[in-house]
């Protein structure tokens, strides 16, 4: 069983740039789930995802932070103006409703300069 | 204020020492999961933990839930370099199914 997809790995950007992430779940899983680890930092959940609805988006800062699953699979997490402190790692988690495991794909380490 | 706290933050011990990383909540535990970590990648499931007493292992990996404390310990015996990497615990309060993760436990075993 294929895990959960992410792209690019690695991305680095100038301040006030755009950039965008992909993230593939695992095939079935309605539940989709952007986090951001910053180093030295334990992930915080950024967007959840239940199909093509959200929710939980308390945590994303929607002022530059936006993120969609139009057709309830594939998602893209977008950021625009990045500031400096977006560099972290981006991790895309996917699992079956209700309380069962997330599974992480592999992670996009994003530098802003 | 932090919600999940986990100890210690770094640890290094030799080869086919034992060790234990600890990880308390603050808050009602309704399942605790522990993850593994190398550096700048994804996070590798290890276990699930969702009743009070409950106890899992894997290898040599063996984790603990302890729901009056609000506490899991993860136990590893006979440590080796391949179980090197970040350890974190993951925290599921009851809340719309999302995580609160702690900051992570660094291991690095040396020969």
């Amino acid at each position: 069983e294929a895990g959960v997809a992410q792209s690019p790995r690695y991305k680095i950007i100038e301040k006030r740039q755009s950039v965008a992430f992909w993230c593939n779940p695992i095939s079935g899983h309605a539940t989709l789930y952007w986090y951001q680890q910053i180093l030295g930092q334990g992930p915080k959940l950024l967007i959840q995802f239940q199909n093509n609805g959200v929710v939980d988006d308390s945590q994303l800062p929607k002022d530059r932070f936006s993120a969609e699953r139009l057709k309830g699979v594939d998602s893209t997490l977008k950021i625009q103006p990045a500031k400096l402190e977006d560099s972290a790692v981006y991790l895309c988690a996917s699992s079956s409703p209700g309380p069962d495991t997330q599974y992480f794909g592999p992670g996009t380490r994003l530098t802003v300069l | 204020s932090q919600e999940l706290e986990q100890s210690p933050q770094s640890l290094i011990v030799q080869e086919g020492k034992n060790l234990t990383i600890n990880c308390t909540s603050s808050k009602t535990l309704y399942g605790l999961y522990w993850y593994k970590q190398k550096y700048g990648e994804g996070l590798i499931f290890l276990m699930m933990l969702q009743k009070g007493g409950e106890e899992k292992s894997h290898e040599k990996i063996t984790a603990k839930l302890d729901e009056k404390k609000q506490q899991s310990s993860l136990h590893i015996t006979a440590s080796q370099p391949s179980h090197a990497g970040i350890y974190l615990c993951g925290a599921d309060t009851g809340n719309t199914d999302k995580l609160i993760f702690g900051t992570g436990t660094r291991l690095q075993v040396f020969p």
